[in-house]
């Protein structure tokens, strides 16, 4: 069954900071792997998709990765801003079929 | 982007008594959609999956005769909990595929529900 990890929990910097979360999967076989934002009480909103095929993927100041073999994701968030302040969730999937997620990383960023 | 509009947002209600939750695909045709569950400070947990016309697939753990899933139509998916208890008070969310492939996904906002 797959299993997705988030690492760290939570994580709190100062405005301008570069940072990177880190995903874990116990299942290379995906289809994609995706990340969200995720703030208080609110949906999803989509960040990034990666493919299975992709090795990364850009958006502004995101940059997520994807190294299948080892089931590890990366998103970097470069000049971190308050406003990024909110829950990061990864997922991975199969075609067709449900997300599996982690417990994310709560990222604070201070001004 | 596609848009998952579930309502309501939030709702409260007394122990025992049933709340219905809509997710509507507004402008596409979903013939899978899916219901997560959320507890603070936790993952979002599929609890199952709605397949339009048929039943819906429980995932292991989830009571389907507490959380009864109808799926009637291409653009509508609605989860039930009936007899709610204090321990069902979470947040539901909803998500629709639009097509087969899921980088297709689309997400509802959410309901958090409170059980007094």
């Amino acid at each position: 069954k797959q299993e997705v990890t988030q690492i760290p929990a939570a994580l709190s910097v100062p405005e301008g900071e570069n940072l990177v979360l880190n995903c874990s999967f116990t299942d290379s076989a995906i289809y994609n792997l995706q990340w969200f934002r995720q703030d208080p009480g609110k949906g999803l909103t989509s960040l990034l998709l990666i493919q299975s095929s992709q090795r990364e993927q850009t958006s502004g100041r995101l940059n997520a990765s994807l190294d299948k073999s080892s089931g590890r994701s990366t998103l970097y968030i470069a000049a971190s801003q308050p406003g990024d302040s909110a829950t990061y969730l990864c997922a991975v999937g199969e075609a067709g079929t449900a997300l599996i997620f982690g417990k994310g990383t709560t990222l604070s960023v201070s001004s | 982007g596609a848009v998952v509009s579930q309502h309501p947002s939030w709702v409260i209600c007394k122990s025992g008594t049933s709340v219905k939750i809509e997710c509507r695909s507004l402008d596409f045709q979903a013939t899978t959609m899916f219901w997560y569950r959320q507890f603070p400070k936790q993952s979002l947990m599929l609890m199952a999956t709605s397949n339009e016309g048929s039943k819906a697939t429980y995932e292991q753990g989830v009571e389907k005769d507490k959380f009864l899933i109808n799926h009637a139509s291409l653009t509508l998916s609605t989860l039930t909990v009936t007899s709610a208890h204090p321990e069902d008070s979470s947040f539901y969310i909803c998500s629709a595929l639009q097509g087969r492939a899921n980088e297709k996904l689309f997400f509802g906002s959410g309901t958090q529900l409170s059980v007094l």
